[in-house]
């Protein structure tokens, strides 16, 4: 079946940089968009990127744009989130999920989704 | 960027009753719009897509309805296991860019 793994989350300071990543298995991952969602300790969910089932167009939140780029390795079927100058408001639990259909951005709700790894960023 | 708005922040229902969910778009969307649920220390779980379509193993007292910027979902006989904070989203803006509504929690009157 369907997995999605995130792992990379760590503690880290204002305006460092991490790399988050999201393991999938269980279906063809080089043909499917995929996306990142955040959300903040008690807070809502939030979406953060998208990328192409290619690679070749990738999609950002007002909030993160300009720092986070979202990549995938689709020969290890593997999703990337890069975040520079961390700020405080980017703590938050961090979801990979897949979309319903293959080779569609365009349907962008969530049918999959990992259990997340959690970024906090703190002085 | 598309805000979703949803109403009431919390609702408080006893269980076998009806709960009705809102959410408003600040622009149409057509039938652009799926509901999740999340419950503690879960990842959300597609409930709704397409406005009202439901997911696989969805039960039948989940309902979604609306078009363009005002959507309800509802759950005709509250079970037990139906407490937990819903989502609408939105994925009709172009280029994606696809905004979560900031949820309401369904509690147990």
């Amino acid at each position: 079946q369907v997995q999605l793994a995130e792992s990379g989350g760590d503690v880290v300071q204002p305006g460092r940089s991490l790399r988050l990543s999201c393991a999938a298995s269980g279906f063809a991952f080089s043909t499917y968009a995929m996306f990142w969602v955040r959300q903040a300790p008690g807070k809502g969910l939030e979406w953060v990127a998208g990328i192409s089932y290619n690679g070749r167009s990738d999609y950002y939140g007002d909030s993160v744009k300009g720092r986070f780029t979202v990549s995938r390795d689709n020969s290890r079927n593997t999703l990337f989130l890069q975040m520079h100058s961390l700020r405080l408001e980017d703590t938050a639990m961090y979801y990979c999920a897949r979309p319903p259909r293959p080779y569609d951005i365009l349907t962008g709700y969530l049918v999959n989704w990992g259990l997340g790894t959690l970024v906090t960023v703190t002085s | 960027e598309i805000v979703m708005t949803q109403s009431p922040a919390a609702l408080s229902v006893s269980p076998g009753e009806r709960a009705t969910l809102s959410c408003r778009a600040s622009q149409h969307v057509s039938s652009n719009l799926a509901w999740y649920q999340q419950k503690p220390g879960q990842a959300p779980r597609l409930l709704i897509s397409g406005a009202s379509t439901r997911a696989t193993d969805i039960p039948a007292r989940f309902s979604g309805s609306g078009s363009g910027t005002e959507f309800t979902l509802t759950i005709s006989s509250l079970q037990s296991e139906d407490f937990a904070i819903y989502y609408c989203q939105q994925y009709a803006d172009r280029p994606p860019k696809y905004t979560f509504g900031q949820g309401t929690k369904l509690e147990m009157k």
